[in-house]
């Protein structure tokens, strides 16, 4: 049982590459996001999917796509990377949306975009 | 609106003091409250919730509905407490909510000194 696993760990982008950010669960867990956590900002939300097929946006969607194909996989993509989205990224997931059901993060993305 | 402030962005105490980590919120209904934790190197995991009432690492957190404050507490510091800690609401089915998505603050730097 992995919990939630993210890859890479690290990245370096130059501006107007895209890429593809990849978060699993082996949780049979309904609930993924994710999340970009700045300086002084906290954690803020990018998109979000309450299960198979299911997304929606968050605080911060622009400049980001997600898809939720299969309940285990919520993969983050970026069209275009641009300076401003250079940060660390967070995947979550949860059992389910209610109040009892904690999240669970992953390790984290340190992407930087040059 | 859903709101968490947490008004200190770094927190420096010495072993053995007693911490409080301050959060207030804004949020129109009855709210369900969370304090995530993340230590050096390692992923942001769940402290403790509100709904639980619950001591955790010596930790508790109190919901006051009227002052709607969610601070926590720890009667004796430790060095191994030092860690970034978030405040976290999550709102329920009603207007202006996400779907039960959790809203984070900024999150507080606490550094406990030997």
């Amino acid at each position: 049982n992995a919990g939630v696993t993210q890859t890479p760990k690290f990245q370096v982008l130059k501006t107007g590459q895209s890429m593809t950010l990849q978060c699993a669960q082996d949780m049979n867990h309904e609930y993924m996001s994710w999340y970009r956590q700045d300086p002084g900002m906290g954690l803020r939300l990018i998109h979000y999917s309450v299960g198979a097929g299911i997304t929606d946006q968050g605080e911060v969607p622009n400049g980001y796509n997600v898809s939720r194909s299969t309940t285990e996989d919520f993969p983050l993509r970026l069209l275009s990377a641009a300076p401003s989205q250079t940060s660390v990224y967070f995947c979550a997931s949860s059992y389910s949306i209610s109040s009892s059901s904690p999240l669970h993060f992953g390790n984290g993305t340190r992407l930087t975009v040059t | 609106a859903q709101r968490v402030t947490q008004p200190e962005k770094l927190l420096s105490v010495f072993k053995g003091a007693p911490v409080e980590l301050k959060c207030n919120y804004s949020y129109s209904g009855s709210p369900e409250l969370f304090w995530y934790v993340q230590y050096s190197r390692q992923r942001l995991q769940l402290l403790l919730r509100h709904i639980s009432r619950e001591s955790i690492k010596g930790f508790t957190a109190d919901l006051n509905k009227g002052e709607t404050s969610f601070h926590l507490k720890k009667p004796f510091a430790q060095e191994e407490d030092s860690a970034m800690y978030y405040c976290a609401l999550r709102g329920g089915w009603d207007r202006g909510s996400t779907l039960g998505r959790l809203y984070f603050g900024r999150g507080t730097q606490l550094t406990v000194w030997p």
